[in-house]
């Protein structure tokens, strides 16, 4: 199996601060025949089921704010809050989809500082 | 819009069975295939099973294989998860997703979730 690990594991960000999470995988999630990174981002914020973010690595989902950004290629990855806002408060996972099973991060938890 | 709405969790002895369900409308659910993801409390997430858009083959984490059954019926919009022999290390939310992928190409990343059924395996 892909194994997922993020970094860190929480973090506190004033209001209008960047906010970056990493998420490095075991190996490569790269597919080179059509050039797409099998990585998605998710948010879940408390009591509620996560919610997608982020697919290929950086696309962003319809309805998602462009405070969210996805970058990275092959092994490392990164998710960018531009801007905290209040919501953002929440725990965010990233997941491969390279290979079966799917796999997550450990999940990092970003709070208001 | 999508919904889904997962039924039939509950509170069951170690080695008993239960049997969830997820309902699921606003899309042509035979389309699409659905997974079951879980997640222990305060936990992260676990993949459990994905079952593609005519049920002809299924996959398993390594934790349930040979325990669990997923189905689904397309006349009724739903996807079961059948949990046999279960453990203290079952107990979970169990969501339903749906994959993002359309017909017999599924993608394994999740654009839809439901609230989840809480699984408790205690005696």
């Amino acid at each position: 199996d892909i194994v997922m690990t993020q970094s860190p594991d929480s973090l506190a960000v004033s209001l209008g601060d960047r906010a970056t999470i990493n998420c490095k995988s075991s190996q490569t999630v790269l597919l080179r025949s059509n050039d797409k990174n099998y990585l998605a981002w998710y948010q879940q914020r408390p009591g509620q089921p996560p919610k997608l973010l982020i697919y290929w690595a950086s696309t962003r989902e319809s309805g998602v704010p462009d405070r969210f950004s996805g970058s990275g290629s092959g092994t490392d990855f990164t998710l960018t809050i531009s801007s905290l806002e209040s919501e953002d408060a929440a725990v965010y996972y990233c997941q491969q989809y390279y290979n079966t099973p799917p796999t997550f991060g450990q999940g990092t938890k970003v709070e208001i500082k | 819009q999508v919904r889904l709405v997962e039924s039939g969790g509950g509170v069951v002895q170690p080695g008993r069975s239960l049997r969830l369900s997820c309902t699921a409308s606003g899309f042509t659910f035979n389309n699409y295939a659905m997974h079951w993801v879980r997640q222990a409390p305060g936990k992260g997430l676990q993949w459990v099973a994905v079952i593609p858009y005519d049920g002809s083959i299924k996959y398993y984490a390594d934790s349930v294989n040979g325990r669990f059954i997923v189905s689904r019926d397309n006349s009724k919009n739903t996807v079961y998860l059948q949990m046999n022999s279960l453990r203290a290390d079952d107990t979970a939310v169990y969501y339903c997703a749906k994959d993002r992928g359309y017909s017999a190409s599924w993608d394994n990343y999740f654009d839809s979730w439901g609230q989840g059924t809480l699984v408790t395996v205690s005696s």
